[in-house]
């Protein structure tokens, strides 16, 4: 069971165009989503999140989007640079304090010169 | 600024072996979590510890055990090894009351089991 999708395994865009990854839940309980950036042979790194009582979170050139009546979020990258080229994951947890994340599947994203 | 260590980054086993893998979490984050992430999935939640104790408890096998210690590093020890636990294994690590549960990851540990 799913609980976090993110629906587009590949996503490929020009450099200095915007990229546009998106991210559907199915429980009402998720109170915080975070996205994380991963390239190969590496952990998983944090990039910026967004709790249930915003619908907007802005940090320089990546903006999350939640729509909680929809349960979809997105992540915008604008402008998009090559060194942005990775797998962009989608996590969402419960509530704050020490409670486990649940990922999406993931979207690679390519971003050519 | 510091990071999740995680050692070793590389581990080789045969199937039947047992494995320890070590996390040592950023200074004065208190909870740390173990993920197991197979080839072409998402990262699955095993085991976290807060404050030394066992918090949540996801999927993780009856042959693995964790637990987290006094300088809240923390292991995660998998016996009877099997060809399916070939895997990275990612630990994180955050702090009580941070706003959206930000966690932390370290590099990873990947585990290959023959």
């Amino acid at each position: 069971d799913q609980q976090v999708k993110q629906n587009s395994p590949s996503l490929s865009v020009q450099e200095g165009r915007i990229s546009i990854l998106n991210c559907d839940y199915t429980n009402s309980m998720f109170d915080y989503f975070l996205w994380y950036k991963k390239y190969p042979a590496e952990g998983p790194t944090f990039l910026i999140s967004i709790s249930s009582i915003k619908d907007k979170n802005e940090d320089g050139r990546f903006t999350v989007f939640l729509n909680k009546s929809a349960k979809h979020l997105s992540l915008h990258i604008v402008p998009s640079q090559p060194g942005d080229s990775a797998v962009y994951f989608c996590a969402a947890s419960p509530n704050t304090g020490f409670q486990k994340l649940v990922f999406g599947t993931g979207t690679r994203l390519l971003v050519s010169p | 600024a510091a990071g999740v260590i995680q050692s070793p980054r590389h581990l080789i086993k045969e199937k039947r072996e047992t494995a320890t893998l070590k996390c040592y979490p950023i200074p004065r984050h208190d909870t740390v979590y173990w993920y197991q992430q197979g080839p072409g999935q998402d990262p699955q939640f095993l085991i976290s510890f807060y404050e030394k104790m066992q918090s949540d408890k996801g999927s993780i096998p009856d042959r693995f055990s964790a637990q987290q210690f006094s300088d809240y590093h923390s292991e995660l020890n998998m016996s009877s090894l099997e060809l399916g636990d070939s895997a990275l294994y990612f630990c994180a690590s955050s702090q009580t009351g941070n706003s959206y549960n930000e966690q932390f990851f370290g590099p990873g540990t990947r585990l290959t089991v023959l």
